[in-house]
C-alpha cells in the first residue's frame, strides 16, 4: 500500500528566503507525482506535474524534483513571498487515483 | 479556476441523515474521483467514476456511493451520516487512460454532521 509523508508539517520562514519542501513514497511504480498548494478553506490548486519519466519541472520560482528510485520528491521555492503562505501537499498517482501525503503548512512573514 | 464546481459550498446535516453532493467535470474530461480531507490530513480517496461506472474505491465504506451522468457530471451520496463523516468533500475530474495527465480539483463542499 503506497503511503507519502511530508516533512517538515510545518514551516514559518522570512519573506525572502529559499525553502525546500520534501515528500517520500514508499512504492517507486508511480504515474507521476503532482505538489498542489492549498489555502485556507479552498480546494486544491495544481502546481507542477512531474511524469515518472522526468527528473524534475519548473514553473516560476517553483522547481520540484522526483526521485524515483529513492521514493523522493521535492519542491524547491525561490525568494518566497507573503503570498507563498499556504499548505503544500505532493500526491502520487500509482493506478487510478493519487496518494496524498499530510501537507506542510507553510507561513513566510513580511 | 480549474473549472471543476461543486455544490453545496457548505451544509450541515444531523447524524443518521443522508446527503447528496455534485460536482460538473472540466470540459472535455471523462473521469470524475472523490476524496474526503478532514481537518489537517491530506485527501484520502473516495472512488473514482468512469464511463458512468464506478472503476475504483477507496477504503470507505458502501455507504458512501456515487453516480456519474451522460455529461461527465457525477454526485456524491453519503446515507447514515455519523459524525467522522464531518470533512472537506473534493471532487476531481481528468482524462482517462492517459495516466499521465493532471487532475483538476473543485473548491470542494464542506460538510459539518452535528
Amino acid at each position: 500500500k503506497q503511503e507519502v509523508t511530508q516533512i517538515p508539517a510545518a514551516l514559518s520562514v522570512p519573506e525572502g528566503e529559499n525553502l525546500v519542501l520534501n515528500c517520500s513514497f514508499t512504492d517507486s511504480a508511480i504515474y507521476n507525482l503532482q505538489w498542489f498548494r492549498q489555502d485556507p478553506g479552498k480546494g486544491l490548486t495544481s502546481l507542477l506535474l512531474i511524469q515518472s519519466s522526468q527528473r524534475e519541472q519548473t514553473s516560476g520560482r517553483l522547481n520540484a524534483s522526483l526521485d524515483k528510485s529513492s521514493g523522493r520528491s521535492t519542491l524547491y521555492i525561490a525568494a518566497s513571498q507573503p503570498g507563498d503562505s499556504a499548505t503544500y501537499l505532493c500526491a502520487v498517482r500509482d493506478g487510478q487515483n493519487f496518494v496524498f501525503g499530510p501537507g506542510t503548512r507553510l507561513s513566510v512573514l513580511p | 479556476e480549474t473549472g471543476v464546481t461543486q455544490s453545496p459550498t457548505h451544509l450541515i446535516k444531523t447524524r443518521g441523515q443522508q446527503v447528496t453532493l455534485r460536482c460538473s467535470s472540466q470540459s472535455g474530461h471523462n473521469t470524475v474521483s472523490w476524496y474526503q480531507q478532514a481537518l489537517g490530513q491530506g485527501p484520502q480517496f473516495i472512488f473514482q467514476y468512469y464511463r458512468e461506472e464506478e472503476n475504483g474505491r477507496g477504503n470507505f465504506p458502501p455507504r458512501f456511493s456515487g453516480l456519474q451522468f451522460p455529461n461527465y457530471s457525477s454526485e456524491l451520496n453519503v446515507n447514515a451520516l455519523e459524525l467522522d463523516d464531518s470533512a472537506l468533500y473534493l471532487c476531481a475530474s481528468s482524462f482517462y487512460p492517459r495516466g499521465g495527465n493532471t487532475i483538476y480539483f473543485g473548491e470542494g463542499s464542506w460538510l459539518t454532521v452535528v
